[in-house]
């Protein structure tokens, strides 16, 4: 089964740093690119950014570009997301979401179930 | 970056209903474009992906059309697990964007 596990959510200051997690199971987690994807408190769906299934290429959204950082570790089948200089509006659910299967062009048809980040002083 | 528009915001509906939802993109994003279902507490899941085609294991209640910068995706008989919210969203380029969302709510 194809499954994706979030974790690192917590309670941070703003200014503050935080490393996210998503472990990776029943897919072969180097061939495929890989997102995450945020909902803030009562709000829609925000893109944030995504990695190739090499960890070449990152793209980001500008509301993190400079502060956050995707990597991805493929002999732990595990994606990162290093979140600095946080700020209130970042505070919201994170989702990893897995691309479908071409190349390139994809929609997200995996996703976690989600890991909190809360951002308040 | 391209924007999504998506109509309604919600809407009210009862079992059994056909109920329809628009997705514009600003530009042309050719056919790619998905359809998720959210549901609350829930992680989104994906239900049509290349505007039309769709997702393994999903009902065949839900269709999906539209090339270029007009989509629809319509549930031709609404069940009482389709209550939910509704997003689209482009992956023709970055940076990857949804449409606002539609609430389906029980009338």
């Amino acid at each position: 089964e194809v499954q994706l596990v979030e974790s690192g959510g917590d309670l941070v200051q703003p200014g503050g740093s935080l490393r996210l997690s998503c472990a990776a199971s029943g897919f072969t987690f180097r061939s495929y690119a890989m997102n995450w994807v945020r909902q803030g408190p009562g709000k829609g769906l925000e893109w944030v950014s995504t990695i190739s299934g090499s960890g070449e290429s990152p793209y980001y959204a500008d509301s993190v570009k400079g502060r956050f950082t995707i990597s991805r570790d493929n002999s732990k089948n595990t994606l990162y997301l290093q979140m600095n200089r946080l700020r209130a509006e970042d505070a919201a659910i994170y989702f990893c979401a897995k691309d479908g299967e071409r190349e390139i062009l994809n929609a997200f048809d995996v996703w976690g179930q989600g890991t909190i980040v809360t951002v308040s002083s | 970056a391209i924007r999504m528009t998506q109509s309604p915001s919600s809407l009210s509906a009862s079992t059994g209903d056909r109920v329809i939802i628009t997705c514009r993109a600003s530009q042309s994003i050719r056919n790619y474009l998905a359809w998720y279902q959210q549901k609350p507490g829930k992680a989104p899941q994906l239900r049509i992906y290349d505007a039309s085609t769709l997702q393994s294991g999903v009902p065949s209640r839900f269709r999906g059309s539209g090339s270029g910068t007009e989509f629809n995706f319509t549930i031709s008989s609404l069940q009482s697990e389709d209550f939910a919210t509704y997003y689209c969203q482009q992956y023709y380029s970055y940076p990857r964007t949804f449409g606002q969302g539609t609430k389906v709510e029980i009338k």
